[in-house]
């Protein structure tokens, strides 16, 4: 069976630091990955989609990053976090079909 | 820039009674979704619906898909303390692979 997998679970960094959150996904090959960040109780903002290996498309222009270096790898970066990129980051997999299977999701506070 | 409307944000009823969420967009959409997320959690998928005017039944959930293939309506029957949690609307793109809109969300809370 499929798992997906996201680290860290929480994260609290000061503003001006490096950010790296990572997302892997078991159980299946060559997944469309997805990024998404979550305000407090509300929708979803896509930020980055790939369909392959260092195919990476941005949805929102920001200071965020995100690259695919292996086929079930997919990881969020940012050289200078912002207070404004606080949220809750999830990431998520589709396969063939269009059921989207989402992690458990990163917490992130920037102080 | 493809935006999906959620009504009502924030809705709050006695446990009992009856409910209905609103999706409306004005992009067309290949599919549309309804997800259930708990706080802390990932959204989990409740049904897809793609045909315009489809109805789908999940016991006491009904979801519609408009005609135009625009907007949508989940209505939820009896509603439990357990139906309790966020609902999210997304609607699916197909263009050589999914792409996924979500919308506002509804903050559900079913009070015993």
């Amino acid at each position: 069976s499929q798992t997906i997998h996201q680290w860290p679970a929480t994260l609290v960094q000061p503003v001006g630091s490096p950010l790296s959150l990572e997302c892997t996904v078991e159980g299946t090959s060559n997944p469309n990955l997805y990024w998404y960040r979550q305000a407090a109780g509300r929708g979803l903002q896509l930020l980055f989609y790939s369909v392959g290996i260092g195919q990476i498309s941005s949805e929102v222009p920001q200071n965020l990053s995100a690259s695919r270096p292996q086929d079930r790898q997919f990881i969020l970066s940012s050289k200078k976090l912002l207070l404004s990129d606080s949220g809750f980051y999830l990431c998520a997999w589709s396969g063939t079909g269009n059921t989207q299977y989402f992690g458990p999701g990163t917490r992130l506070t920037v102080l | 820039t493809q935006l999906l409307e959620q009504s009502p944000q924030f809705l709050s009823i006695q446990e009992g009674e009856n409910l209905t969420v609103y999706c409306n967009s004005s992009s067309v959409f290949s599919s549309l979704q309804w997800y259930r997320q708990e706080p802390g959690e990932g959204p989990v998928l409740l049904v897809t619906v793609v045909t315009g005017g489809e109805v789908k039944k999940l016991k006491r959930l009904t979801f519609q898909f408009g005609d135009a293939r625009k907007d949508s309506s989940l209505h939820i029957t009896a509603a439990q303390p357990g139906d309790t949690g966020l609902y999210l609307c997304a609607g699916v793109f197909t263009s050589g692979t999914y792409k996924y809109i979500f919308g506002t969300g509804t903050r559900l809370k079913v009070l015993a």
